[in-house]
């Protein structure tokens, strides 16, 4: 059973637009969830993260909004640039019981930016 | 520069054979963690470690072993039991304890190939 699932594997958004990546998990115990993003032949780098006591964090063109009912994040960026094109995992993680000390991954959405 | 180091980039072995993928890092973290990446999948944790001299089984660890002698070191030995180990290998660490919400820094992979 996959606990962090994206379901869209991939987006393709023209440049300037906003793009939104999304991220649903099932496990009510998460509560941080982080985003990565990831070059091809290189390890993902840490992008923006958010703790389940807010709804918001903003970090420049970078944006993840949490919608705890829903059990749903997403991440937008605005206005989207070329070299946004990467590959944006989810994260989860939580301290308590069976999640304390690491994070869940999504499967990953491969985000093209059109010049 | 602080940062993790993993070697080789590439790695070949034949079937049957154990090899040891290093993972190194100078940034002073407690925690850190071994993911396989499949093409068109997440990370799955295979092992990951909160301490020196103790660490934890992930999603997907049979058929690999890990040690975690020192602090900036935790090699990850592929055995033979694996039979599926063709894959991409990343290695992570981050300021440790049970807190899931520190962000991981990743090398940039081990490209595992059987011959």
């Amino acid at each position: 059973d996959q606990q962090v699932k994206q379901n869209s594997p991939s987006l393709s958004v023209q440049e300037g637009r906003i793009s939104i990546l999304n991220c649903d998990y099932t496990n009510s115990m998460f509560d941080y969830f982080l985003w990565y993003k990831k070059y091809p032949a290189e390890g993902p780098t840490f992008l923006i993260s958010i703790s389940s006591i807010k709804d918001k964090n903003e970090d420049g063109r970078f944006t993840v909004f949490l919608n705890k009912s829903a059990k749903h994040l997403s991440l937008h960026i605005v206005p989207s640039q070329p070299g946004d094109s990467a590959v944006y995992f989810c994260a989860a993680g939580g301290a308590k019981g069976t999640n304390a000390g690491k994070s869940t991954f999504g499967d990953g959405t491969t985000l093209t930016v059109k010049p | 520069d602080g940062g993790i180091t993993q070697s080789p980039k590439y790695l070949f072995r034949k079937e049957g054979q154990n090899v040891t993928l290093s993972c190194e890092q100078n940034l002073n973290h407690d925690a850190m963690y071994w993911y396989r990446q499949d093409p068109g999948q997440g990370l799955r944790l295979i092992y990951y470690s909160q301490i020196v001299n103790d660490f934890q089984k992930g999603d997907i660890a049979e058929g690999y072993s890990v040690s975690r002698e020192k602090k900036e070191s935790f090699p990850l030995t592929v055995t033979s039991a694996q039979k599926n180990p063709t894959a991409f290998y990343l290695c992570a660490s981050s300021w440790g304890g049970a807190n899931s919400n520190q962000p991981q820094h990743f090398g940039d992979g081990t490209r595992l190939s059987i011959l």
